[in-house]
């Protein structure tokens, strides 16, 4: 059974630094990894989407690295803001159904 | 402007009631999913359909019954052998295929 597990829970940064998120997946059978941002009581907004044969995607000041053979995945986000506070949520795509495996998220904080 | 349109936003169900949340999407998605999300645990899937009158349990389906009678639409009832329906119930849509999911901005659920 596919297993997401995300570091760290929750961090506090001061705006304007550069920080990494991670996230690792136990089963590298995978189709896809895709980083979500949780705003809180909302729903889930897509962020970036890396295909299992893609190596990295880039958004604006956000980018995302798959090394699907070791289970792991990093979303860098350049220049924090305090709009970036929010939850952010690692999620892969394998098995029957196209279903989504999520990982319990890292919980940002951008401080003035 | 295409999207997922998940309600009521709020829902307070008694013991013993049965409650449906309604999800629609005009996304023209083949799949649909419902998740139910608590604090600490991340997201877990509930049901699953890939194509109109057909569809899957997830990893949590007992006290659930879902319908797909038409493409735009996959209802998520939570009936009474539900124990501890207190979430927040978030919808999602995919085209399949290895693409990425959106999702609806979700209802909370309370029993009261």
């Amino acid at each position: 059974k596919q297993e997401v597990t995300q570091i760290p829970a929750a961090l506090s940064v001061p705006e304007g630094e550069n920080l990494v998120l991670n996230c690792s997946f136990t089963d590298s059978a995978i189709y896809n990894l895709q980083w979500f941002r949780q705003d809180p009581g909302k729903g889930l907004t897509s962020l970036l989407l890396i295909q299992s044969s893609q190596r990295e995607q880039t958004s604006g000041r956000l980018n995302a690295s798959l090394d699907k053979s070791s289970g792991r995945s990093t979303l860098y986000i350049a220049a924090s803001q305090p709009g970036d506070s929010a939850t952010y949520l690692c999620a892969v795509t394998g098995g029957g159904g196209n279903k989504l495996t999520f990982g319990t998220g890292t919980q940002l904080k951008v401080e003035l | 402007d295409g999207g997922i349109t998940q309600s009521p936003k709020y829902l307070f169900r008694k013991e013993g009631q049965n409650v449906t949340l309604s999800c629609e999407q005009n996304l023209n998605h083949d799949a649909m999913y419902w998740y139910r999300q608590d604090p600490g645990q991340g997201l877990r899937l509930i049901y699953y359909s890939q194509i109109v009158n057909d569809f899957q349990k997830g990893d949590i389906a007992e006290g659930y019954s879902v319908s797909r009678e038409k493409k735009e639409s996959f209802p998520l009832t939570v009936t009474s052998a539900q124990k501890n329906p207190t979430a927040f119930y978030l919808c999602a849509s995919s085209i399949g295929g290895g693409s990425g999911y959106t999702f609806g901005s979700g209802t909370r659920l309370t029993v009261v």
